[in-house]
């Protein structure tokens, strides 16, 4: 089983609806959790950090729980521009060093 | 601040060639990674540096090598190029406690034939 797992997609979203998605992880000492996003041919950036108690940026929301051992993101009134690979990353519970799941292809039509 | 540099972005090599892709980071983070992506792959971690003079294997090592003499520099060596390492070589750093805060670079494209 991998350490991060998630649906590859794509989700095709029409333009101004919701998406959400899930990231399933294997080690439960996980201790930190985050969303990237890569859009194609670039590099991964930092989109949000999961907390706990779920935390919000404008559209996006993520959620993580603990005791099914998956993280979420929500993206609401979806734009074209939000078309991209989503990742999520996990940190073990020592040191900086992060993994990354396959990633989930979101594509916004209008 | 040009932030995490790699050189070169694109390169073809052949069979048994060796080469070296240069990452350099002007932020004086102590933590730097080299990881690779596959087509529709996640990232895959190759070797890492917790500060100068320190490195360690990650999850792929094999068929490459890495130094770390000074903070900024974290090269990685190819050594007899396999078709096999045809990937997207992206090298990151990240300060102390700021955890989930890398900063990639633009990442290096190479095509073994």
């Amino acid at each position: 089983r991998k350490e991060v797992e998630q649906d590859p997609g794509p989700f095709n979203v029409p333009e101004g609806a919701t998406v959400a998605f899930n990231c399933t992880y294997s080690n439960s000492a996980s201790q930190s959790f985050f969303w990237y996003r890569q859009d194609c041919r670039k590099e991964p950036k930092l989109l949000m950090s999961v907390y706990s108690s779920g935390n919000e940026d404008g559209r996006f929301t993520a959620q993580l729980n603990r005791a099914s051992q998956y993280i979420s993101l929500l993206i609401r009134d979806s734009k074209l521009s939000d078309s991209a690979t989503y990742l999520c990353v996990v940190i073990k519970a020592a040191g900086n060093k992060l993994t990354f799941g396959g990633g989930t292809r979101v594509l916004v039509k209008p | 601040n040009a932030g995490v540099t790699q050189t070169p972005k694109f390169r073809i090599l052949k069979i048994g060639q060796s080469m070296t892709l240069q990452c350099t980071q002007d932020m004086n983070h102590n933590y730097m990674y080299w990881y690779r992506q596959d087509p529709g792959m996640g990232l895959k971690l190759i070797y890492y540096s917790v500060g100068a003079g320190i490195t360690d294997k990650g999850e792929v090592p094999n068929g490459y090598n890495v130094s770390r003499s000074t903070t900024e520099d974290f090269p990685l060596r190819l050594e007899l190029a396999a078709p096999s390492q045809t990937s997207v070589y992206f090298c990151a750093s990240m300060g102390g406690g700021q955890h989930g805060g890398y900063t990639f670079g633009s990442g290096t494209r190479l095509t073994v034939v």
